[in-house]
Formats: structure tokens, sequence, C-alpha cells
């Protein structure tokens, strides 16, 4: 089964941090993506990828960004952390660049911003 | 955007078929329609997904209108694990956008 671990399933950080949440997939997939998860909002994509090195907006880029430098890796930066990013940030993989592939989701990493 | 909208909450009753709805008017011709769910705790997981066709496997089945403006997710014989909130996605530009999705209680 494809794999797909967060670093961390709960971090509190304070306000104007720099925060990095790390994920890792273990199934050679192409795409990578980042949502955000809040009560009554469903998942927003922040941001995703299609290959190393390359990174796409989402619905909600502001305040976020992105680093894939390898094929397994796809790292979500907040440069300066606020309270609003409060939340909780789910990656996500699948194999190919169309939308009818699975997408495979870690467990979720619940982001407390003081 | 190509929306979907879904009742908020459903219940019932442990071992009985459950049909969960979902409105996509806006839908176009090759936009696939996805179904995930989300269990407490977790990270969503893949139930279903389909274009035109009806659609079986072991988790549920897929019926989708001919007119394809609306589908239906069928779980045969709900247990208490199906207690989950159950998304209807399409397609958005190659990716794939969230509502918010039915929470689904199960009644033992």
């Amino acid at each position: 089964d494809v794999k797909v671990t967060q670093s961390s399933r709960y971090l509190v950080k304070r306000t104007g941090e720099k925060v990095f949440l790390e994920c890792v997939q273990d199934m050679d997939h192409e795409n990578m993506f980042w949502y955000r998860q809040d009560p009554g909002l469903g998942l927003r994509l922040i941001y995703f990828s299609y290959d190393v090195k390359m990174k796409e907006k989402g619905d909600i880029p502001e305040g976020y960004s992105v680093s894939r430098e390898k094929k397994e890796r796809f790292s979500l930066i907040l440069e300066s952390a606020s309270t609003n990013q409060t939340s909780m940030y789910l990656c996500a993989s699948s194999l190919w660049g169309r939308a009818n592939e699975k997408l495979f989701f870690g467990s979720g990493t619940q982001l407390s911003v003081l | 955007d190509a929306k979907t909208t879904q009742p908020n909450s459903m219940e019932s009753n442990e071992e009985e078929p459950v049909h969960l709805p979902c409105n996509h008017s806006t839908i176009s011709g090759t936009d696939y329609i996805h179904w995930y769910r989300q269990l407490p705790s977790q990270g969503p997981e893949y139930v279903i997904h389909g274009l035109t066709s009806n659609v079986n496997n072991r988790m549920a089945s897929l019926a989708i209108a001919e007119d394809r403006k609306s589908s239906t997710l069928i779980l045969h014989r709900a247990t208490l694990r199906d207690a989950a909130v159950y998304y209807c996605i399409l397609e958005y530009g190659n990716k794939l956008v969230f509502g918010a999705g039915t929470i689904l209680r199960v009644k033992s």
C-alpha cells in the first residue's frame, strides 16, 4: 500500500515563526498536494507539484510556499506564521497528472499558531 | 469551477443500505466524479470514481444519472466503521476540489 507520511501529528508555533511541514511518499508518485482543512470549509488546495522542482498554486496559496527538491518529498513552508493559519494540513500524492487517478492522503498535521 | 452539492448530514441504521446523493449540475463532459471519505482523525481515503457508467468495487457502488448532473454513492450494508464524512468531488483543472461533504452517522 502507498504510504504518505507527515512528519508531525501536532505542532504548536508562535506568530511570526517560520514553519516547515514535511511530507514523504514511498510509491514514486509524480504528483503531490498540500491541502488545509477547516471546519465547515472542507479541504482547500494550497499548492501542488507535478514534478521535482515544479510547483503550481492552488486555490489559497497566499502566505505559503513549497519546496520539492526530491520526488518523494514535498514541503510546505509558512514564511511567517499567523493565527489564521491555525488548521489541519493534509498532504496527498497520486501517480499521474490526470485527476482520475486516486489521491493517497497522509494522516494530517494539526498546526496551532499562538 | 465545477461544484457539488451534498446534504450536510445523514443517518443510517447498521446493516442497512445507505444512499448518499450528490448534485453536480455544472459538470462538464470530461469530468470524473470522485468519492472520498474521511474517518475521524484520519486523512481522506479513496472510495470510488466514475465517468458515465455505474461503477462497483468492494467498498461501494456509484450510480450516475444519465444526464450526469447527479450521482449517488451506495453503501450496501452500513457498519459502524462507515461513519465518516463523505465527499463528492469533481475535477477542476486536473485538481480535486473538495466541498464540505456529508457527515454519515450510523446507529447500532
